[in-house]
C-alpha cells in the first residue's frame, strides 16, 4: 500500500513562528502536493512540484514556501506563522502524468497558530 | 482555469437508498478524474478513478462514471449505510499533473 505521511496531527505554534510540515511517501511519486482545507472554501493548491529541487505556486502561495531536496520528502515552510494559517494541512503524492496515476493523501495536519 | 463543482453541497437520506452525487468541470482536457472519501478530521481516502478515456468505474457499492464530453461525472452509492456518512469529494487531474477539486458533498445516512 502507498503510504503518505505526515509529521504531526495536531501542532500549535505562535505567531511569527517559523514552522515547517513535513510529508514523506514511500512509492517513488514524482508529484508531491501541498494543500490547505478550509470549511465553505475546499482544497486550496499552495504549492506542487513535479520532481526534486523543482516547484511551482498553486492558488495561493502567499506567506509558505516548499524545499523538495530529496524525491520521498516535501516540506511546506509558514516563514512566519500568522492566524489566518490556521487551518488543516493535506499532503499528497502521485506518479507522473499519466491518466492511470492515483493521487494518495497524507493523514493531515491540524494547525493552529496562537 | 479548471473550475470543478459539486452538487448538492450536502445530502441526507435514509438507509438503503441509492443515491447519486455529481461532480461538473469545464474543461475537458484532463487526464483523469478521482473520487476520495473523507471522515472528520482526517485525511482523503481514494475510492476510484477514472481514466480520460474510460466511461465508468465500479468498486463494490460505489460506480462512478465519466462524461468527458459534457463535462460531468457521478459517483453513484448502492444500497447506503449509516457508515456511508462522510464527505465525498471530486478532483480532476490536468495535463500540468495538478489535482483540481471541487468542494465536496457532506453526505449523512439516517438509521
Amino acid at each position: 500500500d502507498v503510504k503518505v505521511t505526515q509529521s504531526s496531527r495536531y501542532l500549535v505554534k505562535r505567531t511569527g513562528e517559523k514552522v515547517f510540515l513535513e510529508c514523506v511517501q514511500d512509492m517513488d511519486h514524482e508529484n508531491m502536493f501541498w494543500y490547505r482545507q478550509d470549511p465553505g472554501l475546499g482544497l486550496r493548491l499552495i504549492y506542487f512540484s513535479y520532481d526534486v529541487k523543482m516547484k511551482e505556486k498553486g492558488d495561493i502561495p502567499e506567506g509558505y514556501s516548499v524545499s523538495r531536496e530529496k524525491k520521498e520528502r516535501f516540506s511546506l515552510i509558514l516563514e512566519s506563522a500568522s492566524t489566518n494559517q490556521t487551518s488543516m494541512y493535506l499532503c499528497a503524492s502521485s506518479s507522473g502524468q499519466g491518466a492511470w496515476t492515483e493521487a494518495f493523501f497524507g493523514q493531515g495536519t491540524r494547525l493552529t497558530v496562537v | 482555469k479548471q473550475e470543478v463543482t459539486q452538487i448538492p453541497a450536502a445530502l441526507s437520506v435514509p438507509e438503503g437508498e441509492n443515491l447519486v452525487l455529481n461532480c461538473s468541470f469545464t474543461d475537458s482536457a484532463i487526464y483523469n478524474l478521482q473520487w476520495f472519501r473523507q471522515d472528520p478530521g482526517k485525511g482523503l481516502t481514494s475510492l476510484l478513478l477514472i481514466q480520460s478515456s474510460q466511461r465508468e468505474q465500479t468498486s463494490g457499492r460505489l460506480n462512478a462514471s465519466l462524461d468527458k464530453s459534457s463535462g460531468r461525472s457521478t459517483l453513484y452509492i448502492a444500497a447506503s449505510q449509516p457508515g456511508d456518512s462522510a464527505t465525498y469529494l471530486c478532483a480532476v487531474k490536468e495535463d500540468t499533473g495538478k489535482l483540481i477539486f471541487g468542494q465536496g458533498t457532506t453526505l449523512q445516512v439516517k438509521p
